[in-house]
């Protein structure tokens, strides 16, 4: 696709349920982002994948969340026994590495969860 | 943290004015970029700096980078009801590619 796509656009559970959000990114984007934005609040990162490097998992707030990237592409980010604080808009990124992209990120439209 | 912090929080304009954003980030950078996010969008590139460069243009933006001071600010100039959106700058320490972004501007430009 021409950018990158996110789904669903809205999600509402059930606090204790588990969620997979879904990222497509740009193709041939070697680079994958997850992030998390409260109501209001700037972007916290979640989790990177670039290439076939293992994933930078350092900003995953807890067991709960995991994150895996098939095939070098799409990417499914999955909360495990939701709560109501992870209530927030999950917003995805793609990047060409080097060269003159110079990290220039791509975000999708996100995904906003709500959880009751 | 090595978020960028944006100063202020939120400014509020009228249509024509010029928008002063500022950006302080805590160690060496790589290069420094803006975004932009409309409400309930996701966000979009705007400009990168890199840590070499002093200024750059683009279009009614203009960027400047003081790595000595750490900081960074993003001009808008005529700016336009259109322009009103929240503005993050994200500092890329060279940690991979990854970005660290800050908390954001929220800009209100009234007609």
């Amino acid at each position: 696709g021409a950018g990158v796509s996110q789904s669903p656009s809205n999600k509402v559970t059930e606090k204790g349920k588990d969620v997979e959000l879904r990222c497509d990114p740009i193709s041939g984007h070697t680079a994958l982002y997850w992030y998390r934005q409260s109501l209001g609040q700037g972007l916290e990162f979640l989790i990177y994948f670039q290439g076939n490097s293992a994933p930078d998992k350092s900003g995953l707030p807890s067991d709960r969340f995991s994150a895996e990237r098939t095939g070098g592409s799409v990417s499914t980010l999955t909360i495990q026994r939701t709560q109501q604080e992870d209530s927030a808009v999950y917003l995805c990124a793609s990047s060409l590495r080097g060269g003159v992209a110079k990290n220039i990120q791509y975000f999708g439209a996100g995904t906003r969860l709500s959880v009751l | 943290s090595q978020q960028g912090e944006e100063d202020p929080q939120a400014l509020s304009i009228q249509e024509g004015e010029n928008a002063t954003m500022n950006c302080s980030y805590k160690t060496s950078i790589n290069n420094l970029q803006w975004y932009r996010q409309n409400s309930g969008r996701g966000l979009v590139h705007l400009i990168l700096i890199r840590s070499n460069e002093r200024e750059k243009h683009s279009g009614r933006l203009r960027v400047t980078l003081d790595t000595s001071k750490k900081s960074s600010s993003l001009l808008i100039t005529a700016s336009r009801a259109a322009d009103t959106a929240s503005y993050f700058c994200a500092p890329d320490y060279n940690q991979g590619g990854k970005l660290i972004f800050g908390q954001g501007t929220e800009l209100s430009v009234k007609p």
